[in-house]
Parts: structure tokens; sequence; C-alpha cells
């Protein structure tokens, strides 16, 4: 398996505009796992899913951020409408269950001006 | 829910010197512990783990403690090597699955000097 694999790696873009993260998660794994990394706040979870069902989106930060998984290889993270306060690093995660480890993707570096 | 506690949040070593990073956990129904090391502009990757049922486990140079009773687990490298240099992450999980999933700590940036 190519483990979990990110689009796109780096992205830049303009306060106001659409950005959306890609991930497509390890085959066979029921957990996704969307994070979002900075210097000021760590490693946050933002939101999971299991079988493809949204289980807990309370990291969100706003109603800005939406996630959907529509099958099971393939999750979506929207930014609408971009701030800057928004940049950052995006991880995606994918498990077989939650006592098993985690496979991250390589991360999409998101910077908005 | 769970909440970790990592310390240190940076760790500077010489080379060959053993390092030490520690994690204590709130819920002692926590019954899974992996730790994480994430390189520089690459994902955190998992470097070992372990499970409430064993006190210690040992990977070559790094091993994994675990005390149930005071709620915190350790992370040990011996005789470091540069390219142990990186951020390491530990994590506490509830049974059950679900919504019980891995709570992380903060991090440790480890710096091991030439």
């Amino acid at each position: 398996d190519a483990g979990v694999i990110q689009s796109p790696r780096h992205e830049v873009t303009e306060m106001g505009q659409e950005v959306t993260l890609r991930c497509k998660p390890i085959s066979g794994h029921d957990y996704l796992f969307w994070y979002r990394q900075t210097m000021m706040r760590g490693l946050e979870l933002l939101i999971y899913f299991n079988n493809n069902v949204p289980i807990d989106d309370s990291g969100m930060p706003e109603d800005r951020f939406s996630a959907k998984m529509p099958n099971a290889s393939f999750s979506t993270l929207k930014i609408q409408p971009s701030e800057p306060r928004d940049s950052a690093v995006y991880f995606c995660a994918s498990s077989f269950s939650t006592q098993e480890t985690q496979y991250f993707g390589p991360g999409t570096r998101l910077l908005v001006l | 829910g769970e909440n970790v506690e990592q310390h240190p949040s940076t760790l500077s070593v010489q080379e060959g010197d053993s390092a030490v990073i520690k994690c204590t956990y709130s819920d002692s129904a926590s019954n899974y512990f992996p730790w994480y090391k994430q390189e520089l502009g690459k994902g955190p990757q998992l470097i070992i783990d372990i499970r409430s049922n064993v006190g210690e486990k040992k990977d070559q140079r790094i091993a994994v403690t675990l005390n149930k009773t005071a709620k915190h687990f350790s992370l040990h490298i011996t005789e470091t090597q540069p390219e142990d240099s990186a951020v390491y992450f530990c994590a506490a999980t509830l049974p059950g699955g679900g919504s019980y999933i891995p709570t992380f700590g903060r991090g440790t940036s480890l710096i091991v000097h030439p």
C-alpha cells in the first residue's frame, strides 16, 4: 500500500478563497482523522470518521470548516472562506481501530495570505 | 475525556547520551499508549507502543515504561544519535473504540548534538 495520500502538498491562497484538502486513507482502515498542526497549538484533532460516518467534529474551529467522506477511499476538508489564521499543516491519518497505529499522511502545508 | 500532559517540551542532549520523555494521563481506564516520531516536513510515525497489561517494552535503543498506578508512561532513548532529532508525541487511548480515540500530548522537540 502507498500509505495515506494527501493532496495538494502545498497550497498558497488569498484570504476569502475556498480551499479543499484531499485524503486517501489506507485501504481497509475504518477510521480517518483530520488534524491541524501549528507551533502555537500543536497537533489538534479537527474531526474523525468511522466507516465514513463523522463521529466527532467538536474540534472543527468554526462553520467555515467542513469535512466529508463520501466513500471509504476518499475524504475532503474544506475551508470557505479561508483566513490567514488558518495557515497551518493539515494532516490526514487512518487506522484499523482506535487501539491500533494511526498512519499519517505527509500533510498539506497551507498558507493563506 | 482523557487528558495527556507531556514533558519536557524541549530536550537537548549530546550524541551518545540518553533521553527520557514523560507523559501523564488522567483516566485510569486508558489502556493503549503509542509514541510517535515526527521528522521535519513529515507526518508523525509510530515508533513504539505499549498496552496496559505490560509494564515495559523495548525495541533496540528505544524503550517505553508504563506505571498504571501513577498514570504515567515514559519513552527512553539510549545512545542517542543525530538522526533521533525530531518531535516526539505520546498518546493515551481509552478502550471501547467508537468515540474513544487517542489523545495526544503537546510534543517534545528532541535535539541531539553531534
